[in-house]
């Protein structure tokens, strides 16, 4: 089993509707989770994180947690095509310090 | 305020050569870590450096070996260079601490190996 699991996609979308990214990871002790948006040939840009169970908005992104099923998910509204990227979801390691593991990523393609 | 800035953009080497690649972190952070992203894959953990000293570290040979000044920024070697160290190259900087902080990447450098 891995330890963060994503869909590879790709998840094609219409513009103008709501894009669903999922992921789940395996280390219960995990606290913090990273969203992160990489454009092609470009480097992850950090996008969201959250820390605590439930819903954190940020404008078009919503960020979800849910520990006790081990599952984040990112909600895009109002997809553009702009959006279209990779989405890498990223679990911060238990242990105290700042390692951070990804998981492959979902390509996400927004379509006019 | 600068961000995470890397050195080289790009950079071809052979088998069994070494490289250097250079990261300076962004201003006020004090955490550097590497990762490694081959080609459809989401990055890999190398290590990561604090207050000078390498605190973690994920599955990566002795080859792979780093660096981090008094000023925060940060050296990643690698020796005896493999055809499958081909990759792209990510810096990320944070504050240190308890490591809640969210990092930040650089451009990365991309190694090509011939």
């Amino acid at each position: 089993q891995k330890e963060v699991e994503q869909n590879s996609g790709p998840l094609s979308v219409p513009e103008g509707a709501i894009a669903s990214l999922n992921c789940t990871y395996s280390d219960r002790g995990s606290q913090s989770f990273f969203w992160y948006r990489q454009y092609s040939g470009k480097s992850p840009e950090l996008i969201m994180f959250i820390y605590s169970n439930g819903d954190k908005e940020d404008g078009r992104f919503t960020a979800q947690l849910n520990k006790a099923s081990q599952y984040v998910s990112l909600l895009i509204r109002d997809s553009q095509p702009s959006d279209s990227a990779t989405y890498l979801c990223a679990v911060k390691g238990t242990g105290g310090y700042n390692k951070l593991i990804f998981g492959a990523g979902t390509r996400l393609a927004v379509h006019p | 305020d600068a961000g995470v800035t890397q050195s080289p953009t790009h950079l071809i080497k052979t088998r069994g050569q070494q490289v250097t690649l250079r990261c300076s972190p962004k201003s006020g952070h004090d955490t550097v870590s590497w990762y490694q992203q081959a080609l459809g894959q989401g990055p890999q953990f190398i290590f990561q450096y604090y207050e000078e000293e390498e605190r973690q570290r994920g599955n990566f040979p002795d080859r792979f070996s780093g660096h981090q000044f008094p000023n925060y920024s940060s050296e990643l070697n690698v020796n005896a260079l493999l055809l499958g160290d081909s990759a792209l190259y990510l810096c990320a900087s944070s504050l240190g601490g308890q490591g809640t902080q969210p990092q930040h990447f650089g451009d990365g450098t991309r190694l090509s190996i011939l």
